[in-house]
């Protein structure tokens, strides 16, 4: 079975703090994501990485940076985190042909 | 770019009904389409994936369909029960390159015993 981790499942930081999210796959997946998902606007797409030391932005990488050193695992930093950062923080894996993603249980980040 | 809705936003049934979701989408140049499945605070599980070539997809009580022309898939469950209440998301893959995946908002259903 697939296994996507996550850190932490709740975090609570202060404006202004440096957080890091970290996400680790067992599968030897190239490829991994991460998405946040606020109601009413689904998933969205911050970062994605297809290999080792590679990322890409998404559709929303403000405020965002990401750092792939090992293969397994896939870092989201948010360098000085705002309130508007609040939010579920889902990390996903897939092999390049494979075609469905696998998610972890998601990080849900509360900055005050 | 990819826009993808689904209607209903909620949606309630007794137990025992079957049951219809929909999703759909403004770009028919997808790759592929998959039906997800997200409990409470969890993560996403994929429940059937439909290739662009591809009309319907079924696995045990779901059964999943895509007219790509319409820019329509509908993901029906069959004699719905409490396990079944979940929040439902639609997700496309677009064509060409890197398949960028964009996902719908779901439809959350609540089965009532």
């Amino acid at each position: 079975d697939v296994k996507v981790t996550q850190s932490s499942r709740y975090l609570v930081k202060r404006t202004g703090e440096k957080v890091f999210l970290e996400c680790v796959q067992d599968m030897d997946h190239e490829n991994m994501f991460w998405y946040r998902q606020d109601p009413g606007l689904g998933l969205r797409l911050i970062y994605f990485s297809y290999d080792v030391k590679m990322k890409e932005k998404g559709d929303i990488p403000e405020g965002y940076s990401v750092s792939r050193e090992k293969k397994e695992r896939f870092s989201l930093i948010l360098e000085s985190a705002s309130t508007n950062q609040t939010s579920m923080y889902l990390c996903a894996s897939d092999r390049t042909d494979q075609e469905t993603q696998y998610f972890g249980p998601g990080t849900r980040l509360l900055v005050l | 770019k990819q826009e993808v809705t689904q209607i209903p936003a909620a949606l309630s049934v007794p137990e025992g009904e079957n049951l219809v979701l929909n999703c759909s989408f403004t770009d028919s140049a997808i790759y592929n389409l998959q039906w997800f499945r997200q409990d409470p605070g969890k993560g996403l599980t994929s429940l059937l994936l439909i290739q662009s070539s591809q009309r319907e997809q079924t696995s045990g009580r779901l059964n999943a369909s895509l007219d790509k022309s319409s820019g329509r898939s509908t993901l029906y469950i069959a004699a719905s029960q409490p396990g079944d209440s979940a929040t439902y998301l639609c997700a496309v893959a677009d064509s060409g390159g890197y398949q960028k995946v964009t996902f719908g908002t779901g439809t959350k259903l609540q089965v009532i015993p």
